[in-house]
């Protein structure tokens, strides 16, 4: 069964440097996302991204971040310069169509650590 | 705004005996819910989904969810809690054309245990 997949699994970064988050999405999927989630709060809406552009963002999703599709497979969050409230775990999640009956398959997730 | 909240934040049961999570949304549209599964170390997995078909939707695993409309629930059973029903269970409502389609929204989760 096709999966989302993420890597790496947990980064540790220092404040104020640049991480970059990597996912690959299902691969027929068209609409890619991003959630995250602190500990112990609920799991956010970071970005959606369709045809090579974002369709929606989040409050959240300030200037630090930006995502990409560097090529057919891959999708990709970046953060420029990391702040401690980072720290959460992020989740990348895809979806064939977009629509109100679209489901969104999510990957395991990469746990962020800034120190 | 679209919301959902989940009325327990911890569920435990005794292997065989039934589950029940409770969801409440608050929609000013007819709402497309999930219910989504996050084992340990896993991925959130789907479980079912309602999408103004069948009020009673039936997931996988033996979960079912029923939408009630008048009662602004989508509550999650199962008849018999086996041990690998064990995570934490979230309840999703998705956005509306007006303030984000495609994004999902998310309860605090329900942690659900089961014994033997």
């Amino acid at each position: 069964e096709p999966e989302v997949t993420q890597t790496p699994s947990h980064q540790v970064t220092q404040m104020g440097q640049e991480v970059i988050l990597r996912c690959v999405p299902i691969s027929n999927h068209l609409y890619f996302y991003w959630y995250r989630q602190i500990l112990g709060q609920k799991v956010e809406f970071l970005v959606s991204f369709y045809n090579n552009e974002i369709s929606e963002k989040s409050e959240i999703f300030d200037d630090q971040f930006s995502v990409e599709r560097p090529d057919g497979s891959n999708f990709t969050l970046k953060i420029r310069s990391t702040k401690l409230e980072d720290s959460a775990m992020y989740f990348c999640a895809s979806s064939a169509e977009g629509g109100s009956t679209d489901t969104q398959y999510f990957g395991p997730g990469t746990r962020l650590t800034v120190l | 705004a679209q919301s959902v909240t989940q009325l327990d934040s911890h569920v435990s049961v005794s292997e065989g005996t039934p589950v029940l999570l409770r969801c409440n949304y608050s929609s000013s549209y007819s709402p497309s819910l999930f219910w989504y599964v996050q084992h340990p170390n896993k991925g959130l997995q789907l479980l079912l989904k309602y999408t103004s078909a069948a009020t009673l939707v039936k997931g996988i695993n033996g979960f079912e969810a029923e939408f009630k409309k008048s009662e602004t629930s989508f509550h999650l059973t199962k008849p018999s809690a086996h041990m690998s029903d064990a995570a934490e269970y979230f309840c999703v409502v998705r956005g509306v054309l007006s303030g984000g389609y495609n994004k999902l929204i998310f309860g605090a989760g329900t942690r659900l245990a089961v014994h033997p």
